[in-house]
């Protein structure tokens, strides 16, 4: 198993462009997430979903859309980019049966800086 | 709201050190805790968890214990080794729910 996959590792946008990161996890968890990590703060939550179809808003959305067709991918979206998304974007997978603990699987990350 | 705070960093010790990295945390009930590690350019590994009060986890050399009554879950390990530098993240999660509270992050670097 690959675990949880992302692409691109890294990349520079200029203001008001705008791009899709991947993410795919191969592990068949229904929940996944989207996190982004500023230097030396903890992770927080942008966007999560439950199962394909459903997505729901974390503690800092705004700026990014996010779409859930499938069970393996949870790509985000960021619209007209501003320099304050610059940071490490982490993508993450759990199982949602209870036996699992919530342990959440993580991405590689991808680095994003807006010029 | 459910937070988590732990010490500053960043931390350096000499190989073969005592290492120790507080975590407290505020929760209205009783969440399950964990650590994550960050090693350098790679994304949160799992390295612990306890799900209940009195629990202790254990990984690798590292262990932190479940204190309900001093709401901490500190990690600890005997003797550190060079290969232990990376980013220490405690983080709690209620069963059932969807969102990881994190801490900001302790930076550990270990001098051979």
């Amino acid at each position: 198993n690959a675990g949880v996959t992302q692409t691109p590792k890294f990349r520079i946008l200029k203001i008001g462009q705008s791009m899709t990161l991947q993410c795919t996890q191969d592990m068949n968890h229904n929940y996944m997430y989207w996190y982004r990590q500023d230097p030396g703060m903890g992770l927080k939550l942008i966007y999560y979903s439950v199962g394909a179809g459903i997505t729901d808003k974390g503690e800092v959305p705004n700026g990014y859309n996010v779409s859930r067709s499938t069970t393996e991918d949870f790509p985000l979206r960021l619209e007209l980019a501003a320099p304050s998304q610059t940071s490490v974007y982490f993508c993450a997978s759990s199982d949602s049966s209870l036996r699992a603990y919530n342990e959440q699987f993580f991405g590689p990350g991808t680095r994003l800086t807006v010029l | 709201g459910d937070s988590v705070t732990q010490m500053e960093g960043p931390v350096t010790l000499s190989e073969e050190a005592f290492l120790t990295i507080n975590c407290t945390y505020t929760a209205t009930g009783y969440p399950s805790l964990f650590w994550y590690v960050q090693y350098p350019g790679e994304g949160l590994q799992l390295l612990l968890k306890a799900t209940k009060a009195d629990d202790k986890g254990s990984n690798k050399g590292f262990e932190a214990t479940y204190r309900k009554e001093t709401t901490s879950f500190h990690l600890e390990k005997g003797s550190v080794q060079v290969s232990d530098s990376a980013v220490y993240f405690c983080a709690l999660i209620y069963q059932g729910a969807q969102k990881l509270v994190f801490g900001q992050g302790t930076r550990l670097t270990i001098n051979p």
